[in-house]
């Protein structure tokens, strides 16, 4: 079955310090990948997206993600994080190729601290 | 150039009452999906439109949802009667043809 999997629920890490967010999908072949970020009060903001080429993506915000076709995942990172990035962060999948309905993960609440 | 626009940002109504949110796609975009996010949930599909037809309606919960998209422009979500669990956050997007989605702030529907 075509899913889409957020392990953490909630992640917290210290204003500077590195962040990884992960995410795996299932599926046959490999689909449209993105990561969307939804600020409180905000709307859904895409990050970045892969659909094929270089396997390191690079977003805005100063976000990137790397897709592992071996390990069928998309995991999204940056170096040093600001306090405003506390925010919580979907990876998201269109599994049938072309710009169909996108299928979500259920999000990573993200928590800085000083 | 504005993005999408969702109306109104926040409804709070009775259980059996009716009520329509209403989004405006990025113009020129022919394609609008509504999205819907319950307590703390995945944000999953409700349907799809190309233009004015409905291309994917998979997702729609059932009956007592219902989408238009006349003229192709704006579209609107009516929930007739409302129930307890149709509570949440409901999303719309637009795209252009072989275009990502742009999405909406989001309705913030409680029925209560």
């Amino acid at each position: 079955a075509q899913s889409v999997t957020q392990p953490d629920i909630h992640i917290t890490v210290s204003e500077g310090a590195s962040l990884e967010l992960r995410c795996n999908y299932s599926y046959g072949a490999t689909p449209y990948l993105f990561w969307y970020v939804q600020s409180p009060g905000q709307g859904l903001q895409l990050l970045l997206k892969y659909f094929s080429g270089d396997t390191l993506v690079q977003g805005i915000k100063g976000f990137e993600a790397e897709f592992k076709r071996s390990q069928s995942s998309f995991n999204l990172r940056k170096p040093s994080v600001h306090w405003s990035d506390a925010a919580e962060y979907f990876c998201a999948v269109v599994f049938s190729g072309g710009y169909q309905k996108v299928t979500f993960g259920t999000g990573t609440k993200l928590q800085v601290i000083p | 150039e504005a993005g999408v626009t969702q109306f109104p940002s926040h409804s709070v109504i009775e259980k059996g009452q009716t009520v329509t949110l209403r989004c405006d796609p990025i113009s020129g975009h022919d394609n609008l999906y509504w999205y819907r996010r319950v307590m703390g949930k995945e944000i999953k599909f409700l349907l799809h439109f190309v233009k004015e037809s409905k291309q994917d309606e998979s997702g729609m919960p059932n009956n007592r949802f219902l989408a238009e998209r006349t003229g192709g422009t704006y579209s609107t979500l009516k929930v007739q009667p409302a129930e307890l669990e149709d509570s949440g956050v409901y999303f719309c997007a637009s795209s252009s043809l072989g275009s990502e989605q742009y999405f909406g702030p989001g309705t913030r529907l409680t029925v209560t």
